[in-house]
């Protein structure tokens, strides 16, 4: 079946540092994926997302790497401020009009 | 422009009793799906209203259920609630549907519900 996983449940950094969170996926008829932020008490934020005839995208202090030969998707944050520190989820979409969620990676930032 | 509001926010309710959760979405924004958020599951797509119109619905039993009004704002519905439906119930809006959007969606705070 589908499905979107993330490697690492929790990622600690140390502040200004640059920080990746990967995410596998499994369905490669996809056409785009998406990253979202979730702050402790708020909902889910829109971060970038990438086309699948994509295999980068920058946004302000983010990049977006879509490898999928492999299936894969990463997140690179850019000197990780304390702010950084959420939630991530990655989520794949299609034309069906699902989004299908990670379970999602905690960002720690250590000052 | 306000964003995505959800009322309530916060809700405890017994098993066997049903809720309505609202939704008003982002002004000019005419999709709204909802989710359910919980630590096992993650975050899973309910369904999909689009022009009053359901799009898409995802595996969930038929004690979930949901409708659109003229002016956006859509409300959910669980009936015969279980234990097992205690979860933060996220509403996202969007201009377009799901099917032709990028993915990128506007997320209310949530509704948590809480089935004791």
């Amino acid at each position: 079946g589908e499905s979107v996983g993330l490697h690492l449940p929790t990622l600690s950094v140390q502040e200004g540092d640059n920080s990746i969170i990967n995410c596998a996926y499994s369905n490669s008829a996809s056409d785009y994926f998406i990253w979202y932020k979730q702050e402790s008490g708020k909902g889910p934020q829109f971060i970038i997302d990438i086309r699948s005839n994509m295999d980068k995208r920058q946004g302000q202090r983010v990049t977006v790497l879509l490898n999928k030969t492999v299936k894969h998707l990463s997140l690179q944050i850019a000197a990780t401020q304390p702010g950084d520190s959420a939630v991530y989820f990655c989520a794949e979409g299609s034309n069906t009009g699902k989004l299908i969620f990670g379970q999602g990676t905690t960002l720690q930032v250590k000052p | 422009k306000a964003g995505v509001t959800q009322t309530p926010r916060y809700l405890i309710k017994t098993r066997g009793q049903q809720v309505t959760l609202s939704c008003s979405p982002i002004s000019g924004h005419r999709s709204v799906s909802w989710y359910q958020q919980t630590p096992g599951q993650g975050l899973q797509f309910l369904f999909e209203y689009f022009s009053e119109t359901q799009r898409n619905k995802g595996n969930f039993p038929g004690r979930f259920s949901g409708r659109q009004f003229s002016n956006s704002r859509s409300e959910m519905n669980v009936s015969t609630l279980e234990l097992g439906d205690s979860a933060l119930y996220l509403c996202a809006s969007s201009p377009q549907p799901l099917r032709e959007g990028t993915g990128e969606l506007f997320f209310g705070e949530g509704s948590r519900l809480t089935v004791l």
